[in-house]
């Protein structure tokens, strides 16, 4: 089976620009996560899609983040413009299912920031 | 707010040690605590997880211990290996939320000398 793959591995760009990263999650895993992991800390959930629908992006910086998931399999998430603070890690993660018991989450590798 | 507090933030282990991390949470409406396993360059993977009506889980040479109580639980590794060098995550969830949203704490670095 194949894993969550996310693309570029890295990127490198200058502070107000732009960026995107896009994830391709688990064949048929309707539940799809961005997370940020900056060095030294663990991952902070930014956004959650269910199928096509966002289930919380309470702690998503809307005014420079935006992601979707049109048609329920693959997403992207961008950034513009960004900031030297987002330089992290961004972690897409994909699940069965909703429910709890069924619930686990498995990361992709991740896209490296640096934003100069 | 920091909901979940790990610590040490980097431990050093000789090879048949013993590893503890300990976690510490605030939230009271957290029911599920699983721990991730993070190896340089790749993405977290699901440990062992535990919910707070047993006071231990055992896979292998990996035991969670559970105080609910005190609001704090344990990953314990006997005899470390030095393939388990590692980042390791642990985390709290609310099942019984909407969204099922897992909060991490900071990690700790283990690394096990051969």
């Amino acid at each position: 089976e194949a894993g969550v793959a996310q693309s570029p591995r890295y990127k490198i760009i200058e502070k107000r620009q732009s960026v995107a990263f896009w994830c391709n999650p688990i064949s048929g895993h309707a539940t799809l996560y961005w997370y940020q992991q900056i060095l030294g800390q663990g991952p902070k959930l930014l956004i959650q899609f269910q199928n096509n629908g966002v289930v919380d992006d309470s702690q998503l910086p809307k005014d420079r983040f935006s992601a979707e998931r049109l048609k329920g399999v693959d997403s992207t998430l961008k950034i513009q413009p960004a900031k030297l603070e987002d330089s992290a890690v961004y972690l897409c993660a994909s699940s069965l299912h909703f429910g709890l018991a069924k619930n686990i989450q498995y990361f992709g590798a991740g896209t490296r920031l640096s934003v100069l | 707010q920091q909901q979940v507090k790990q610590s040490p933030q980097s431990l050093i282990v000789q090879k048949g040690g013993i590893s503890i991390i300990n976690c510490a949470y605030e939230n009271t409406a957290f029911d599920y605590f699983p721990w991730y396993q993070q190896f340089p360059g790749k993405g977290p993977a699901l440990l062992i997880a535990i919910r707070p009506d047993v006071s231990e889980k055992k896979e292998g040479r990996f035991t969670i211990s559970f105080n609910k109580s005190a609001k704090q639980f344990s990953l314990h590794i006997m005899d470390s290996q030095p393939g388990d060098s590692a980042t390791y995550f642990c985390a709290g969830m609310n099942s019984g939320g909407s969204n099922y949203k897992l909060t991490f704490g900071k990690g700790t670095l283990l690394t096990v000398n051969p």
